[in-house]
């Protein structure tokens, strides 16, 4: 049981460039969500999923779409990437509303 | 969003017991209280909830008050490893996220 996984670790890329960040969990939970933490803050919501082909926004969405196409996985796709991206995302997963979240070990996005 | 508020840092010492408090006076009557901890570079991890009684697990107790305006996470004989920031967050029995969530506590263990 592996939980939640996030790929890449690391990643570097370019002002205007796009890329997805890969989540996905082995532990057939419904809800799913994406985070972004700034140095010395807490965690954001950018987008969240309630079941497979179920998707709304959180708090900072501009910028980031997602998909949930099965309940395994829940990509972010950064559209055309800007300095302000960098940032660490975690994604996060919870089998019910108001049960505890399971989170990846995030993916650190620096955006020059 | 409800919010939850604590202090920013907190000093203890190896192997005697650390209450972390937290306050959400606008607490929803729905609402469960979480606990996250997040070592350096790593994701944040569940320590433990509840909704209204005290709760207890392997690596925590959670002191509910009465009126459900505040919390106590205890951790009964800290050791180096739980030195971490500790976030506490309200999650809604109707979602499985909550919008921002504060700075947390860190806190220092000192051996």
């Amino acid at each position: 049981n592996a939980g939640v996984t996030q790929t890449p670790k690391f990643q570097v890329l370019k002002t205007g460039q796009s890329m997805t960040l890969q989540c996905a969990q082995d532990m057939n939970h419904e809800y799913m969500s994406w985070y972004r933490q700034d140095p010395g803050m807490g965690l954001r919501l950018i987008h969240y999923s309630v079941g497979a082909g179920i998707t709304d926004q959180g708090e900072v969405p501009n910028g980031y779409n997602v998909s949930r196409s099965t309940t395994e996985d829940f990509p972010l796709r950064l559209l055309s990437a800007a300095p302000s991206q960098t940032s660490v995302y975690f994604c996060a997963s919870s089998s019910y509303s108001g049960g505890p979240l399971h989170f990846g070990n995030g993916t650190r996005l620096t955006v020059t | 969003d409800a919010k939850t508020t604590q202090p920013n840092s907190m000093e203890s010492n190896e192997e005697e017991p650390v209450h972390l408090p937290c306050n959400h006076s606008t607490i929803s009557g729905t609402d469960y209280i979480h606990w996250y901890r997040q070592l350096p570079s790593q994701g944040p991890e569940y320590v433990i909830h509840g909704l209204t009684s005290n709760v207890n697990n392997r690596m925590a107790s959670l002191a509910i008050a009465e009126d459900r305006k505040s919390s106590t996470l205890i951790l009964h004989r800290a050791t180096l490893r739980d030195a971490a920031v500790y976030y506490c967050i309200l999650l809604g029995m109707d979602s499985n996220y909550q919008l921002i969530w504060g700075a947390g506590t860190k806190l220092i263990i000192k051996p």
